[in-house]
């Protein structure tokens, strides 16, 4: 159980173009969802957090116009990266999380390579 | 938010137990303790998490001091499979309402030697 899928798993593209990514919880409801960016031989680093049917909570120095998020359904998630550009080449991660008690436990997808040219 | 601190990196050989610190001598009361690892290019996967008491699963052993100031993942018998990051994390409750965000640190990279 709890398994998170991404799609696409691998996308290259030209600068100034716009890529979407999406996170789908296969088996579980997911109020809330988690991106996160990780570059090359650095730890992940949280850019915003997704409630299914409100707007998301950005976290400090991610642009929010630049970073769109859409959290549609309680399965679904996604993150679109509008005009892109070299430097947002970085692998995006996304995660669900599960309430488990009075804790919550998140469940990671495995992740999107993005390389904007 | 609540810090961790971890090795830079460890070494196991095959088929040995171990033992991976964390330290978090800033815990609050109501913080849990969560360790995920993550393998080359993908996602980090859960691995077990605790509040007090020390935990079991079919993956991990999670041994919790008695002051919660430090903690350890324990793998019972590590194999080429378990090289990975391992990510210790402080993690709030989620009295009235979700406090799940997760800050990583650098985590431990443990290397499994044949």
């Amino acid at each position: 159980g709890a398994v998170v899928s991404q799609h696409p798993s691998r996308v290259i593209c030209k600068s100034g173009t716009s890529v979407k990514i999406e996170c789908r919880s296969l088996d579980f409801q997911a109020t809330t969802m988690f991106w996160y960016r990780q570059f090359p031989k650095q730890s992940l680093m949280l850019m915003a957090t997704s409630n299914e049917g409100s707007k998301a909570t950005y976290e400090q120095g991610v642009e929010k116009d630049k970073f769109l998020i859409n959290h549609a359904s309680l399965t679904l998630s996604t993150l679109t990266v509008t005009s892109a550009h070299p430097e947002d080449s970085s692998f995006y991660i996304c995660s669900a999380s599960v309430t488990s008690g009075i804790t919550d436990t998140q469940y990671f997808g495995p992740g999107t390579r993005l390389t904007v040219l | 938010d609540a810090k961790t601190t971890q090795p830079n990196s460890m070494e196991s050989n095959e088929e040995e137990p171990v033992h991976l610190p964390c330290n978090h001598s800033t815990i609050s009361g109501t913080d849990y303790i969560h360790w995920y690892r993550q393998l080359p290019s993908q996602g980090p996967e859960y691995v077990i998490h605790g509040l007090t008491s020390n935990v079991n699963n079919r993956m991990a052993s999670l041994a919790i001091a008695e002051d919660r100031k430090s903690s350890t993942l324990i793998l019972h018998r590590a194999t080429l499979r378990d090289a990975a990051v391992y990510y210790c994390i402080l993690s709030g409750s989620n009295y009235g309402g979700s406090q799940g965000n997760l800050i990583f640190g650098k985590g431990t990279k443990l290397s499994v030697k044949p």
